[in-house]
């Protein structure tokens, strides 16, 4: 199995612009979640999805931030404005049978906001 | 105090030593895991474990419920297990959480 994808897996972009970051989870699993680490917060959860379905966007930082899962094998993390703080790696995860199994990690995207 | 702690946050060895981070948690647990980050960034899982030892290859992970503690254990360390080993653990009252340790920096020298 390829593992979980993403991409890009480095972005720099100018503040107030629009990214889009995309994950392709590994075949068969129907957990996905969004993670961001920074130095200051390490790994915080952004969203989890099961089935498809957005169970817990608590850790969505503010309205900026937006994420979609189309379909089993597709998900995006839509930042729309962004800013500088949003800069860090934000890692996509799968999992099967719920969070209840080990999450397997994306490379990661490294995000620069300048 | 965070609900998760690991200790030490940085270790430096000689290649061959034995390593030990230990992880201690404040909250009702059903699983306890063990992952890596590589220096390049990526993150594997090593364990899952809600009780006793699980060992693979040179790695062993260990977990007290009783005593809210877990190790993790390498032996014959070699340069290529630097990395940043973190510690995060599944609260009773959530299937997909997980509260994460702040990490434990291990760097082995040749």
């Amino acid at each position: 199995d390829a593992g979980v994808i993403q991409s890009p897996r480095h972005e720099v972009t100018e503040m107030g612009q629009e990214v889009t970051l995309r994950c392709k989870p590994i075949s068969g699993h129907n957990s996905l979640f969004w993670y961001r680490q920074t130095m200051m917060r390490g790994l915080e959860l952004l969203i989890y999805f099961n089935n498809n379905v957005p169970i817990d966007d608590s850790g969505m930082p503010e309205d900026r931030f937006s994420a979609k899962m189309p379909n089993a094998s597709f998900s995006t993390l839509k930042i729309q404005p962004s800013e500088p703080r949003d800069s860090a790696v934000y890692f996509c995860a799968s999992s099967p049978t719920g969070g209840v199994r080990e999450q397997y990690f994306g490379p990661g995207t490294r995000l620069t906001v300048t | 105090k965070n609900e998760v702690e690991q200790s030490p946050q940085n270790l430096t060895a000689q290649e061959g030593e034995f390593i030990t981070i230990n992880c201690s948690y404040s909250v009702g647990i059903s699983a306890l895991h063990w992952l890596q980050q590589h220096p390049g960034g990526g993150i594997v899982s090593l364990f899952m474990l809600s009780s006793g030892k699980k060992k693979h290859g040179r790695l062993i992970a260990t977990i007290n419920i009783q005593e809210k503690h877990s190790s993790l254990h390498i032996t014959a360390s070699h340069p290529r297990d630097s990395a940043v080993y973190i510690c995060a653990a599944r609260p009773q009252d959530s299937n997909y959480q997980l509260i994460w340790g702040a990490g434990t920096k291990l760097i082995i020298k040749p």
